[in-house]
């Protein structure tokens, strides 16, 4: 079955980066994207980028520009989400999601990971 | 960047209810806008996609239509496990962007 698995919390402090994984089983992981989308607290979803691990072709809301990157490993599908210069508004909880796609279908996120808290605080 | 409207923001319903809520593009999006489930503390999951196609698993309750800009979601008898929120999302066009969600408590 299909399975994302994410790293554990992470709590940093403004100005420093975090890295969060996302380990795929259950597919054939270069036959499909993982799109990046977080949750600030009692807030609603926010896009953040997502990348095609076919190719590695991303692309990061506009927000993000320059602050993350999203990096994927195939040999041992995983994926990352690296968040840089870190503010106490990126508190949120981070999920990763498998991007599936169709003709006339447009993406469309199957499965998600369970979730990575990260507290930014000094 | 494509806003994404919902309403109402929340909704009080009780079990067996029909309800519906919208969702609303700010420009046109063909069929490219997805319905996800959110219970408090989980993962998203998945419930249509494509505007009206239902996500495998997920049960004959729930459907979805529209095109263009005004989409809808459709509980037909709404049953516990259903109190939850709801988010459209369109693919359409980079940045994908989410509804603000409709919470549905119950009555």
């Amino acid at each position: 079955q299909v399975q994302l698995d994410q790293s554990g919390a992470e709590v940093k402090k403004p100005g420093a980066s975090v890295k969060v994984s996302c380990k795929a089983s259950g597919y054939t992981f270069a036959n499909y994207g993982i799109t990046w989308v977080r949750q600030a607290p009692g807030q609603g979803l926010e896009w953040m980028g997502w990348i095609s691990a076919f190719n590695g072709d991303t692309n990061y809301a506009q927000k993000f520009q320059g602050r993350v990157t999203m990096p994927t490993d195939t040999s041992t599908s995983t994926a990352y989400m690296e968040l840089r210069s870190l503010r106490s508004d990126d508190t949120a909880v981070y999920y990763c999601a498998r991007v599936s796609r169709g003709y006339g279908y447009g993406f469309y996120f199957d499965f998600w990971g369970q979730g990575t808290l990260v507290t930014v605080s000094s | 960047d494509i806003q994404m409207t919902q309403s109402p923001s929340s909704l009080s319903a009780s079990v067996g209810d029909r309800v519906t809520f919208t969702c609303r593009a700010s420009q046109s999006i063909v069929n490219y806008l997805n319905w996800y489930q959110q219970k408090p503390g989980k993962a998203p999951n998945l419930l249509i996609y494509a505007a009206s196609i239902l996500e495998s698993g997920v049960p004959s309750r729930f459907s979805g239509s529209g095109y263009g800009t005004d989409f809808t979601l459709t509980i037909s008898g709404l049953q516990p496990e259903d109190f939850a929120t709801y988010y459209c999302q369109q693919s359409y066009s980079h940045p994908q962007t989410f509804g603000q969600g409709t919470k549905v408590d119950i009555k």
